[in-house]
């Protein structure tokens, strides 16, 4: 089991502010790493995945970049809208196993 | 549409009872997951299966059994052996290739009556 680690637990954002996150992996071995949005009461759904060395992918106002030499992955949101308030996961492994982190919750208050 | 269905969405459990979790998809996808949530921690590997007919356990498969008969399904026992069931259990199928996220299902609840 990889040891994956997300911080904060939970941050709170005031509506059409900007923050970010982390997701802490192991660099040894790395394969891939996933983030998912989960919004309470639906299904986890994928954001990202993300292979390489100083990969920056972006999905509208949410954007992430890797790390994978120091293991971490930043996941911002830029102008916050209380549609954007869920917990994020992140996962790193292989795809037939991936470890998750036990998320970020952000709450966008209007 | 294209996803994956699990139901029921809360199950009770009494004790010394076995109960099967359903997971079906439409997705034609290979590769399926379980997993388990708990308060406070990440989704935990149960089983996985690479494709029908096959299937590994994950890091935390004691009390639990699955089966892969078809493609499209992969339904979840929580066996009288696991001895603390309740929490929340998703299922998900990833598609062909590498470096493909994974889909969900929206979870079952499990809870001891």
């Amino acid at each position: 089991i990889l040891n994956v680690e997300q911080s904060p637990q939970s941050l709170h954002v005031q509506e059409g502010d900007s923050t970010n996150f982390t997701c802490s992996f192991p660099s040894s071995n790395f394969y891939a790493l996933h983030w998912y949005r989960w919004e309470t009461a639906k299904s986890p759904e994928a954001l990202f995945v993300m292979t390489l060395n100083g990969d920056e992918k972006k999905k509208g106002r949410i954007s992430a970049t890797l790390n994978t030499k120091e293991g971490y992955s930043y996941l911002y949101i830029k102008g916050s809208q209380p549609e954007d308030s869920a917990t994020y996961l992140c996962a790193s492994g292989r795809d037939y196993k991936l470890s998750f982190g036990a998320g970020t919750t952000v709450t966008v208050r209007a | 549409d294209g996803g994956i269905t699990q139901s029921p969405k809360y199950l009770f459990r009494k004790e010394g009872q076995n109960v099967t979790l359903s997971c079906e998809q439409n997705l034609n996808h290979d590769a399926m997951y379980w997993y388990r949530q708990d308060p406070g921690q990440g989704l935990r590997l149960i089983y996985y299966s690479q494709i029908v007919n096959d299937f590994q356990k994950g890091d935390i498969a004691e009390g639990y059994s699955v089966s892969r008969e078809k493609k499209e399904s992969f339904p979840l026992t929580v066996t009288s052996a696991q001895k603390n069931p309740t929490a929340f259990y998703l299922c998900a199928s990833r598609g062909p290739g590498g470096n493909q996220p994974q889909h969900f299902g929206d979870g079952t609840r499990l809870s001891i009556l």
